[in-house]
């Protein structure tokens, strides 16, 4: 059964970079089958979107993050990856990775996530 | 950008009540990808409904969404105890390129 498990820092200072890592087990990311993506929700808030790649490392970048985002794929280690550049308090927030199967069926939604990490950007 | 109003913020109803719950999109994205997650407290969300009316898979015929164009519905036909939830909707294809609203609590009256 797939499932996904995301790591990384849980405490970011500002301007510094975020970095997390989803890993997928149970399955193949390169399958073909998937979007990947990240989805994060501040403390009390609805979910927003961060950005999706497949694993020819094509991407798709929220055009308010774009700026700051970068999504890489390792296909060897069955991972992705997401970098956020100059955080601030505003990034502070439970970050998801998750699953769009949109290559083979036409849902174009998230249907398996992970656990979450939560991220808090502070000195 | 794409903003997706929900509506209400918070609606309280007891079990075996049903309940409507309202999304409305700032403009017609033009696409059927309309879909909507259920959240419990400490949990990710979970896929209720894609494709504004399809359930996914081992989601209750209790659950059932319509809609287009710009406003969208969930419906739960009968309240059972485990539902009361936050429950959000997604819409996909319109920048971003995923979008979700901010959310309507059900909430045990």
């Amino acid at each position: 059964q797939l499932q996904l498990q995301e790591s990384g820092p849980g405490l970011v200072k500002p301007s510094e970079t975020l970095s997390l890592t989803c890993t997928v087990s149970g399955g193949s990311l390169s399958s073909g089958t998937s979007y990947w993506g990240w989805i994060r929700q501040p403390p009390g808030k609805g979910p927003q979107y961060i950005g999706t790649i497949y694993y020819t490392g094509s991407t798709f970048y929220n055009p308010s993050l774009r700026s700051r985002l970068t999504l890489s794929v390792d296909t060897s280690k069955n991972q992705f990856s997401l970098k956020v550049s100059s955080v601030t308090a505003a990034d502070t927030a439970l970050y998801y990775c998750a699953r769009d199967p949109g290559q083979v069926a036409d849902i174009r939604s998230f249907d398996l996530w992970g656990h979450g990490t939560m991220v808090t950007v502070s000195s | 950008e794409l903003v997706l109003t929900q509506s209400p913020g918070t609606l309280s109803l007891s079990p075996g009540e049903r309940a409507t719950l309202s999304c409305r999109a700032s403009h017609n994205f033009g696409s059927r990808y309309l879909a909507w997650y259920q959240q419990k407290p400490g949990q990710a969300p979970r896929l209720l409904i894609y494709g504004t009316s399809s359930r996914a898979t081992g989601i209750p015929d209790r659950f059932s969404g319509s809609g287009s164009e710009t406003d969208f519905t969930l419906t739960i036909s009968r309240l059972e105890p485990e539902d009361f939830a936050v429950y959000y909707c997604q819409q996909y294809g319109s920048s971003p390129l995923y979008t979700f609203g901010q959310g309507t609590k059900l909430e045990i009256k």
